[in-house]
């Protein structure tokens, strides 16, 4: 089964709102990381978060982890059309594990 | 920098034809994954490999598929004898000598259809 559930699985909002994606996950982790993957694209690398870390910013882009009840969140600030995406997160049990991933969350941003 | 390349973008073969997708990693990186994902799935893990060595392979099908990342030259992803169900995208990613836990970088994808 996943290791990352992502929620919701489809999210539609307004360009310049903000958009929050979840990710839950059953056992311990190294690290948990976000990617992006425009249609018909290759994934790309977000951010990385390490399970000694609470909270993360790169740009608009903020990601939180909780260890303690197993979940992240990805939050993008300030949406843009371009935000248009499927948002994945992907799992890493142990330092040299092999990623992860759920099965992506839906963003759509309405111009 | 080119990133990670892979050829074909798209296969079509007939049902029991071979396919063969390639993958260059990134200059640099010496760690190879590949990924299958179908469609509205997220992706999955295939094999891991380093040069000349296949580190992880828990994720391929025990028949018809390989892998191979030789010494020289790109990684190649076989498929024997293909059936429709391995019609999907695979990925290719890679990353640097840190170890398969940390970032990786992915390639566009082949897009295999199979008919």
């Amino acid at each position: 089964s996943q290791q990352g559930e992502e929620d919701p699985q489809a999210l539609s909002i307004q360009e310049g709102e903000n958009a929050t994606m979840n990710c839950s996950y059953k056992t311990s982790i190294n690290n948990l990381q976000w990617y992006r993957q425009n249609s018909g694209r290759g994934l790309v690398h977000l951010i990385l978060i390490r399970s000694n870390e609470r909270e993360k910013h790169s740009g608009r882009l903020r990601v939180t982890l909780d260890t303690s009840k197993k979940s992240s969140s990805l939050l993008i600030t300030a949406s843009r059309a371009a935000d248009t995406a499927s948002y994945f997160c992907a799992t890493v049990p142990g330092a040299n594990s092999k990623l992860t991933f759920g099965k992506g969350i839906t963003l759509s941003v309405r111009p | 920098n080119a990133g990670v390349m892979q050829n074909p973008r798209h296969l079509v073969r007939r049902r029991g034809q071979e396919a063969r997708l390639r993958c260059s990693p990134m200059k640099g990186h010496s760690h190879v994954y590949w990924y299958r994902q179908l469609p509205e799935e997220g992706l999955k893990f295939m094999v891991y490999l380093q040069k000349e060595n296949i580190i992880d392979e828990s994720g391929m099908p025990k028949e018809r598929f390989s892998a191979e990342f030789p010494k020289e030259g790109p990684s190649i992803l076989r498929i024997q004898q293909v059936v429709r169900g391995d019609s999907a995208a695979y990925f290719c990613a890679s990353s640097p000598p840190a170890g398969q836990g940390y970032e990786q970088y992915f390639g566009p994808g082949t897009r295999l259809t199979v008919t």
